[in-house]
């Protein structure tokens, strides 16, 4: 089977930068990727790492480390509009099946 | 700009009652998912379809669920009888190929589903 563990809630002041982590236990492991999901809207696609290393758009990047089953999502310059649930999902080499975690609900304080 | 379309928006009805979503994938999208998110989850997938054929159903109810893509565009899941325990958020989302291209998918707003 597969498993993600991302944790439930992070806080964070207006400005700063904050870091989501994501661990993950699975069998034909593709990549790494993220959404954001607003209260009550839908998933939108953040970022992808397919290999090791950091991507970065904007003011989010993204790390992945496949020896050590881990990646993150980091966030600068943070902004209230970001406050949302954050979504790593594991995209499988079955015929690019993704396994989401639960989610992290991020929220960003004046 | 593209997006995926899904109707109803919400949709109430009673236990042991029958009830369809329908999904528009943007044009040209191969591949079309079908994933219930309960509150506080993350989208759990019960179906993806590559065109017409279903690729992967294993989390899907089959005893009560049923999805289909007949022409491999537009697509219907379809639950009956429906349970207190289906109460959740349908997502329908398309990306525009299988694995190396599958990690990009573009998600409709959802169909609110309630039993009571």
């Amino acid at each position: 089977g597969q498993s993600l563990e991302q944790p439930s809630e992070v806080t964070a002041v207006e400005g700063a930068i904050v870091q989501i982590n994501c661990t993950y236990q699975t069998s034909g492991f593709y990549g790494l990727s993220w959404y954001q999901q607003h209260d009550g809207g839908a998933p939108t696609f953040l970022s992808y790492n397919g290999l090791d290393g950091l991507e970065e758009t904007g003011r989010f990047s993204s790390f992945l480390s496949r020896s050590d089953s881990y990646g993150y999502l980091l966030l600068q310059e943070l902004q209230m509009k970001d406050s949302a649930s954050y979504f790593c999902a594991v995209l499988n080499t079955n015929a690019g099946k993704s396994t989401f975690g639960d989610g992290t609900t991020l929220t960003v304080k004046p | 700009e593209a997006e995926v379309a899904q109707s109803p928006r919400y949709k109430i009805t009673e236990k042991s009652q029958a009830v369809a979503f329908w999904c528009d994938p943007i044009s040209g999208h191969a591949t079309l998912y079908w994933y219930r998110q309960i509150l506080g989850q993350g989208p759990e997938l019960l179906v993806q379809f590559q065109d017409e054929s279903v690729v992967d159903d294993s989390q899907l109810p089959k005893d009560r669920f049923s999805a289909e893509r007949l022409k491999g565009v537009d697509s219907t899941l379809k639950i009956q009888p429906a349970e207190l325990g289906d109460s959740a958020m349908y997502l329908c989302a398309s990306s525009s190929g299988l694995a190396g291209n599958s990690y990009e998918q573009y998600f409709g707003p959802g169909t609110r589903l309630t039993v009571t």
